[in-house]
């Protein structure tokens, strides 16, 4: 089956720390993103990627990286710099980027920092 | 800049009842797209529909339908007999492929809709 998995399903991390969270997908998408979502809130946008080896800072950057060495795959490490990183974190893809493309989104990874 | 809001943080009803969620928007420019997504308890956001700034036709699909009215910058989203499956987050979103390559969307905060048996 065709999909986006993202790994693991719960997170926790000691303040300090960095952590990585995975996204694979086996669609053939070339776009691929990172969302953050808060309580009550709609999903904002951390980093996009186009193709590979290429990636763009969304809305909200500052405090996470990511690569994108495989066309498959778009990890998001959330280092210790990112102030408030308890968050439920989602990858998606896109066979595009540009604005006509629907987005299809992974299962997601709660982070919660201790 | 380009806007999403759902006044409707959550809604309540009980299963058969219809239900309508609202979404309006703002943008300045004159091609866009808007999307509805449903987020349920599981996480994963399922696709539900695309509708572009020049097709202002409503559009049903079994349960769901949809009316996208242009002059007041609204995209709704109605439930027909809704059922307790229907229970979940809902988030309308704007694309605005004009003034972005990527097709970055903005999303609305999203409206719970919980529907009783």
């Amino acid at each position: 089956d065709g999909g986006i998995t993202q790994s693991p399903k719960y997170l926790f991390r000691k303040e300090g720390q960095n952590v990585t969270l995975s996204c694979e997908q086996n669609l053939n998408h070339d776009a691929m993103y990172w969302y953050r979502q808060d309580p009550g809130q709609g999903l904002r946008l951390i980093y996009y990627s186009q193709i590979v080896n290429d990636f763009q800072k969304g809305d909200i950057a500052e405090g996470y990286s990511v690569s994108r060495e495989k066309k498959e795959s778009f990890p998001l490490t959330v280092t210790s710099a990112q102030k408030n990183p308890t968050a439920f974190y989602l990858c998606a893809s896109s066979t595009r980027t540009g604005g006509y493309n629907e987005q299809f989104f992974g299962p997601g990874t709660r982070l919660t920092v201790l | 800049a380009q806007k999403v809001t759902q006044a409707q943080t959550e809604i309540s009803v009980v299963e058969k009842e219809d239900v309508t969620l609202d979404c309006v928007y703002e943008t300045r420019d004159t091609t866009y797209y808007l999307f509805w997504y449903k987020q349920p308890p599981s996480g994963e956001l399922v696709f539900l529909i695309r509708r572009n700034s020049f097709d202002e036709q409503n559009e049903i699909s079994g349960r769901y339908s949809w009316n996208f009215q242009k002059s007041t910058s609204s995209f709704n989203f109605t439930i027909t007999a809704s059922q307790v499956v229907d229970s979940a987050v809902y988030f309308c979103a704007l694309s605005d492929p004009a003034s972005t390559s990527y097709g970055k969307l903005t999303f609305g905060q999203g409206t719970i809709l919980t529907v009783h048996p």
